[in-house]
């Protein structure tokens, strides 16, 4: 089977950097992606990673370690409107390439 | 980016009736669709894989006697939830995937919440 584990919470103030982990175990894994979701909301793709190393999108950067099973999206410049959830995703290899999600972390950002 | 639509975005129904959801793929063609349920505060929980032209794929625990699933062509997959209860409530999300074998985007439809009284 498969596990995606991040942290449930993490709360930072408007201008910061904040890192949200997450580590996988899984069996043929594909590539780990991130999604962006705001309450009522579908999510929003915001970065993929199939090497390791680091992908930058503007604000939003990703990091992924195959070897340590781990990666990390790194937000920079916070501002208020990315206060939302943030789920990781393992690509599975396999002709449909599935999604399995992790249980999201609740990003809150203050004033 | 690619859109992807959903109809209806909500719906409120009997319990015992079907509600059917629409997912269609507005600018591309998606071989593969995938179906989604979220309950409130928790992930999204892969319910099935739907191929166009042939059957879905259900996960585990997945009744595929109570949610149907038709992908008839490119650009449109349905779900729907028969003889619904309320614990069927829940908000349902599909998603697209770009042809190709290293496409790993999915571009997700915007959820169509259910509650069955």
């Amino acid at each position: 089977g498969q596990s995606l584990e991040q942290p449930s919470e993490v709360t930072a103030v408007e201008g910061a950097i904040v890192q949200i982990n997450c580590t996988y175990q899984t069996s043929g894994f594909y590539g780990l992606s991130w999604y962006q979701q705001h309450d009522g909301g579908a999510p929003t793709f915001l970065s993929y990673n199939a090497l390791d190393g680091l992908e930058e999108t503007g604000r939003f950067s990703s990091f992924l370690s195959r070897s340590d099973s781990y990666g990390y999206l790194l937000l920079q410049e916070l501002q208020m409107k990315d206060s939302a959830s943030y789920f990781c995703a393992v690509g599975l290899l396999g002709s449909a390439r599935q999604l399995t999600f992790g249980s999201g972390t609740q990003l809150t950002v203050l004033p | 980016g690619a859109v992807v639509s959903q109809h209806p975005s909500r719906v409120i129904c009997k319990s015992g009736t079907s509600v059917k959801i629409e997912c269609r793929s507005l600018d591309f063609q998606a071989t593969t669709m995938f179906w989604y349920r979220q309950f409130p505060k928790q992930s999204l929980m892969l319910m099935a894989t739907s191929n166009e032209g042939s059957k879905a794929t259900y996960e585990q625990g997945v009744e595929k006697d109570k949610f149907l699933i038709n992908h008839a062509s490119l650009t449109l997959s349905t779900l729907t939830v028969t003889s619904a209860h309320p614990e069927d409530s829940s908000f349902y999300i599909c998603s697209a995937k770009r042809q190709g074998p290293y496409q790993e985007t999915q571009y997700f439809g915007p959820g169509t919440r259910l509650l069955v009284l």
